[in-house]
C-alpha cells in the first residue's frame, strides 16, 4: 500500500531555532504537496502547499523545499516559536485517484520558551 | 472562511450498536472525506465522495459505510460498532475536480466503543 514516510516522529526545538520535518513519497497521480498543522482538540488546517513547478515555497517563517527526483519534500520552520507547538502532517497525492491523499504519520513539535 | 462542522465532539457507544457520524460543510464543495486518526498512524482515508450519491472506498473501508444525499452533508455509518473502531474521526471537504485543492477539516469526533 502506498506510503508517505515522515520523520522525525517528535521534535523538540528551542525558541528561535529551526524546525525541520522531512517526508518521502512514492508515485503520485499529480503534483501538489500540502502540509497541515494540528493543535490539540482541533482538526488539521492547511499550513502551506507546493506545486512543484518550483523547488521551494516560502510563506513567512514556513518554507517547503521539494526534490522531485528524490521524491522528497520538507518543511522548515524558521525562528520557531512556542505557538508553533503542534502536530504537523505532510501529504502526497495518491497514485490511484484524483482526490485521494496519503498522509504522513505526523510529527509532534514542541518549541521550548 | 470554510466551515466543516461535525455533529459531535465526543461520542460513547456500545459494541454492536449502529453509529452515525454527521458532517456538514458550508462552502458548496464537491468533495467530502472521512478519515480516522490514530496515534502513530496519521490520517487514514475511510471513504470519500466527489458528488451527491457518489462514493468511493478509501484505504480502510471495512466495517464502515457512508451516505451523501445532499451536497453539504456526508455521513459515516458504523454498521455494527466494534472496540477496534474507537478512534478520532475527521471529516474534510475540498472543491474542484482536479484534486490539487486543499482539504478543509472539521475538529473531529472522538468515538469510544465500549
Amino acid at each position: 500500500q502506498q506510503q508517505v514516510k515522515q520523520s522525525p516522529q517528535s521534535l523538540i526545538v528551542q525558541k528561535g531555532g529551526i524546525s525541520i520535518i522531512n517526508c518521502a513519497y512514492e508515485n503520485t497521480a499529480f503534483d501538489y504537496f500540502p502540509w497541515y498543522q494540528q493543535f490539540p482538540g482541533k482538526g488539521p488546517a492547511l499550513l502551506i502547499a507546493i506545486r512543484p513547478d518550483v523547488s521551494e515555497k516560502k510563506e513567512g517563517r514556513f518554507t517547503i523545499s521539494f526534490n522531485k527526483s528524490a521524491k522528497q519534500f520538507s518543511l522548515h520552520i524558521m525562528d520557531s516559536q512556542p505557538g508553533d507547538s503542534a502536530t504537523y502532517f505532510c501529504a502526497a497525492p495518491s497514485a490511484s485517484g484524483t482526490y485521494k491523499y496519503i498522509f504522513g504519520t505526523g510529527t509532534r513539535l514542541k518549541v521550548l520558551a | 472562511d470554510v466551515k466543516v462542522t461535525q455533529s459531535s465532539r465526543y461520542l460513547v457507544k456500545r459494541t454492536g450498536e449502529k453509529v452515525f457520524l454527521e458532517c456538514v460543510q458550508d462552502m458548496d464543495h464537491e468533495n467530502m472525506f472521512w478519515y480516522r486518526q490514530d496515534p502513530g498512524l496519521g490520517l487514514r482515508l475511510i471513504y470519500f465522495s466527489y458528488d451527491v450519491k457518489m462514493k468511493e472506498k478509501g484505504d480502510i473501508p471495512e466495517g464502515y459505510s457512508v451516505s451523501r444525499e445532499k451536497k453539504e452533508r456526508f455521513s459515516l455509518i458504523l454498521e455494527s460498532a466494534s472496540t477496534n473502531q474507537t478512534s478520532m474521526y475527521l471529516c474534510a471537504s475540498s472543491s474542484g475536480r482536479e484534486g490539487d485543492q486543499p482539504q478543509h477539516f472539521g475538529d473531529g469526533t472522538r468515538l469510544s466503543i465500549l
